[in-house]
């Protein structure tokens, strides 16, 4: 069980072009999902927190309007990266739990190129 | 504020036991995590144990706590060229988000 399926695994945009990321929880009802950047060789970096039904929280340094977090319900997490640059490439990657206090369980990650 | 160390690398020959270290700085962790990337992957959870326990074994992983220390292991036993990837400890606080070490590289020869 506790199964986090991300989608796509990889994508390759031209700059100024928007990319969207889904995160599911298949298997399990998620109240809370973060997502997390790592660039190469380095630790993940939380960007947001996302609570099913409000809005994200954003961590500080990780522009809202630029990483706009959807999580519209129990089993759905959306990233949209807008208006992507070269720098924004990257691994991205979500995580979801049922309650506060259990495990976090990842998806398999996305990487994200811009040329 | 919190703060998790690891160390970034660890060669081992198959077979052999591995040990990978974790310190963390926040006494009121209540659990303690134990994550495994493989390369281009996300993070699998390999175990974690609550704060008051002192060690967790799962078949072939044992994790050993020392509050006292702050200080976590993850032992492998028999180590497997397939368990070479990159091992990250994390801490959670009052069942918030998580802090990740650095992560520690192990590389298993055979």
């Amino acid at each position: 069980g506790a199964v986090v399926s991300q989608h796509p695994s990889w994508v390759i945009c031209k700059s100024g072009t928007s990319v969207k990321i889904e995160c599911r929880s298949l298997d399990f009802q998620a109240t809370t999902m973060f997502w997390y950047r790592q660039f190469p060789k380095q630790s993940l970096m939380l960007m947001a927190t996302s609570n099913e039904g409000s809005k994200a929280t954003y961590e500080q340094g990780v522009e809202k309007d630029k990483f706009l977090i959807n999580h519209a319900s129990l089993t759905l997490s959306t990233l949209t990266v807008t208006s992507a640059h070269p720098e924004d490439s990257s691994f991205y990657i979500c995580s979801a739990r049922r309650v506060a206090g259990s495990p976090l369980h990842f998806g398999n990650g996305t990487r994200l190129t811009v040329t | 504020g919190e703060d998790v160390e690891q160390s970034l690398f660890l060669s081992v020959r198959e077979g052999d036991s591995s040990v990978i270290n974790c310190t963390y700085t926040d006494s009121s962790s209540t659990y303690l995590y134990w994550y495994k990337q493989e390369p281009g992957a996300g993070l699998q959870l390999l175990t974690y144990i609550f704060s008051n326990m002192d060690m967790k074994q799962d078949q072939r992983l044992t994790v050993l706590l020392n509050k006292k220390d702050k200080h976590l292991s993850l032992r492998i036993a028999d180590t497997q060229t397939g368990d070479s990837a990159i091992y990250f400890c994390a801490e959670s606080i009052a069942g918030n988000m998580l802090t990740f070490g650095g992560g520690t590289r192990l590389m298993v020869k055979p």
